[in-house]
């Protein structure tokens, strides 16, 4: 099946600060989603996006269907960016969302 | 519109006993999904319904048995709980297809012991 990697698995910021998170996937993909889950366990839908670049406040996104990956943005970081960050994909041909193991945000003050 | 509610929040069940558990949307989507969330994990597909009477499996089925006798609910069962089943679990939906946006509810938490 469809491999999802996400990198890095940890990150550390100072608030205020950019980052670039990332999604490697390895099969052509019809649906790419971008999540949020705080520290109380929510899933904030963030972006979807299997294709092209998408902006909303301080995060945006772009996909490059073609090479297979995936960058989330986050601009001038607050602390209540900090949780997890899922990227999830359905392979063509498949109707399975397939989530990565996530990326763990912690920003300070 | 509400989105995707489940219940119930939280429960703790002994090993053996059986539970529901119940999500419902209010978005009219064709499709509903369970999913259930291990610490430091991302997210597993359970079970989920292309439509009104149909139900299929998916990553993780065993142990649990769903059902979709009305469009806007999506019942997830455990006839004999076991601790391994101790996780998070999520409910979406989408419209139509797999490929359009899911949208998650706020996910229960079950313990058992």
């Amino acid at each position: 099946g469809i491999q999802v990697e996400q990198s890095p698995p940890d990150l550390i910021l100072q608030e205020g600060a950019n980052s670039t998170l990332r999604c490697n996937f390895s099969d052509s993909v019809n649906n790419l989603q971008w999540f949020h889950q705080n520290p109380w366990g929510q899933l904030i839908n963030l972006f979807y996006i299997p294709s092209g670049t998408k902006q909303n406040g301080r995060l945006s996104a772009t996909t490059v269907a073609t090479e297979r990956y995936s960058l989330l943005y986050i601009s001038s970081s607050q602390t209540t960016d900090s949780g997890v960050y899922f990227c999830a994909v359905v392979a063509y041909n498949t109707d399975k969302l397939i989530f990565g193991t996530g990326t763990r945000l912690q920003v300070f003050p | 519109n509400a989105g995707v509610t489940q219940t119930p929040k939280f429960r703790v069940l002994k090993t053996g006993q059986s539970m529901t558990l119940l999500c419902a949307q209010d978005m009219n989507h064709e499709y509903m999904y369970w999913y259930r969330q291990d610490p430091g994990m991302g997210l597993r597909l359970i079970h989920y319904s292309v439509g009104e009477g149909t139900t299929a499996k998916g990553e993780v089925p065993d142990g649990y048995n769903v059902s979709r006798l009305k469009k806007q609910n999506f019942l997830l069962g455990l006839e004999s709980a076991a601790p391994s089943q101790t996780s998070v679990y999520f409910c979406a939906s989408s419209w139509r297809e797999t490929y359009d946006q899911q949208y998650f509810g706020p996910g229960t938490r079950l313990t058992v012991t």
